[in-house]
């Protein structure tokens, strides 16, 4: 299996500072062929499902605020929030897909200093 | 607008069964794969199953192997997950989730595991 690992755990950051999460795969989750990195991450608030807000590794799903980002490639990638809102308070998941079985890194949780 | 509704959790003793079921609505159910999710209480997101849009194509996490079950109905726009022997530690929120990369998710549904 591919094992995702997100640093850091946990993380606080000021208003309108920027947050950056990271997520490590233990294999390269390029497929070279279409140059697509198989990565997505997600945000989850208490209570609440999942919600996809970047998937190939960088491309935004439709409706996210495009203070959200993400960037890398073969095993290391980011996810960054440029301007922390209050409303970005939640637990963020990386997941590979590029296995047949897909996993997720363990979580940040983001919070207001 | 796309909509997925899970159902048919609930408390059961070590051993017992559930079936849940996700209702799908707002896409063309017969053309995506889709993907059962789950996550214990406090804890972080735990892939579980997979089937391809034909079932052509059945995965499971190695946790729930030989225990669980995944199907579809097409017809009906209808996601299943039969649980068999059923251990404390399935206990979690179990979600379904459309197509490899999670791009819509239901609410969720409770399945507690205990005497």
């Amino acid at each position: 299996d591919i094992v995702m690992t997100q640093f850091p755990d946990s993380l606080a950051v000021s208003l309108g500072e920027r947050a950056t999460i990271n997520c490590k795969s233990s294999q390269s989750v390029l497929h070279s062929s279409i140059n697509n990195n198989y990565l997505a991450w997600y945000q989850q608030k208490p209570g609440q499902p999942p919600k996809l807000l970047i998937y190939w590794a960088s491309t935004r799903q439709s409706g996210v605020p495009d203070r959200f980002s993400g960037s890398g490639s073969g095993t290391d990638f980011t996810l960054t929030i440029s301007s922390l809102q209050a409303e970005d308070v939640a637990d963020y998941y990386c997941l590979q897909y590029y296995s047949i079985y897909p996993t997720f890194g363990q979580g940040t949780k983001v919070e207001i200093k | 607008e796309v909509q997925l509704v899970e159902s048919g959790g609930g408390l059961v003793k070590p051993g017992g069964s559930l079936r849940l079921s996700c209702a799908a609505s707002g896409f063309t159910f017969s053309s995506y794969s889709m993907n059962w999710v789950r996550q214990a209480p406090g804890k972080g997101l735990e892939w579980v199953s997979s089937i391809s849009s034909s079932s052509s194509y059945i995965y499971y996490a190695d946790s729930v192997k030989g225990r669980f079950t995944i199907s579809r109905d097409n017809a009906k726009n209808s996601l299943y997950l039969q649980m068999n022997s059923l251990r404390v530690d399935d206990t979690a929120v179990y979600y379904c989730a459309r197509n490899k990369r999670g791009d819509y998710w239901g609410q969720g549904t409770l399945v507690t595991v205990s005497s």
